[in-house]
């Protein structure tokens, strides 16, 4: 399948700001998605991006997205230890989606 | 609605042994897809189903068999189960024409074990 890379981990202090990377090569995505797996869950979707928008807000989660470089991140503001959880960017592709490897994201009090 | 639902939980096979995982899901989505899920490998996609009588192969689909004979349900059959089989499986539907585009959901998973 194409390609989609994820940092494997980040750690971050509650309160802080996380920001997690992705990169994907299949520039006919339509929409672009990140699901959240809590430890010993199945995948709940988080939140998306349309292609042709470059930001969308929600809440605490801002997805940016730079469909030139096909770069999309994913911002949580105020951070608490309830977001620990793997986090996986998948971009559509057809009648699926393409999956990074997750980014397991750790906040400490 | 129970959404996707997914039996067994969890399962232990020899090598060498059959056995078919459920998946069934009442939203009335079109597409059901298998992924299997193995650690640092993210999930990857085995076979995927546009709607009833239709299947396709995705990235990883050998040692697997899938079939849909109605919409609701889209099993998963391992023909003779080997060690690489060991692995987290999830099945996900979504629904063609949805607002958020190709939304997946997910049903909790089969955890199984090949020895």
């Amino acid at each position: 399948g194409e390609d989609v890379e994820q940092s494997l981990f980040l750690s971050v202090r509650e309160g802080d700001s996380s920001v997690i990377n992705c990169t994907y090569t299949d520039s006919s995505s339509t929409y672009l998605y990140w699901y959240k797996q809590e430890p010993g869950a199945g995948l709940q979707l988080l939140t998306y991006i349309f292609s042709n928008m470059d930001m969308k807000q929600d809440q605490r989660l801002t997805v940016l997205l730079n469909k030139k470089d096909k770069h999309l991140s994913l911002r949580i503001a105020d951070t608490q230890t309830g977001d620990s959880a793997i986090y996986f960017c998948a971009p559509d592709s057809g009648y699926a989606l393409n999956f990074g490897k997750g980014t397991s994201l750790l906040v400490t009090p | 609605n129970a959404g996707v639902t997914q039996t067994p939980k969890f399962q232990v096979l020899k090598t060498g042994q059959s056995m078919t995982l459920q998946c069934a899901q009442d939203m009335n989505h079109e597409y059901m897809s298998w992924y299997r899920q193995d650690p640092g490998m993210g999930l990857r996609l085995i076979h995927y189903s546009v709607g009833a009588g239709i299947t396709d192969q995705g990235e990883v689909p050998n040692g697997y068999n899938v079939s849909r004979s109605t919409t609701e349900d889209f099993p998963l059959r391992l023909l003779s189960a080997a060690p690489s089989q060991t692995s987290v499986y999830f099945c996900a539907s979504s629904k063609r024409g949805s607002r958020v585009g190709f939304e997946q959901f997910f049903g909790p998973g089969t955890r199984l074990t090949v020895l």
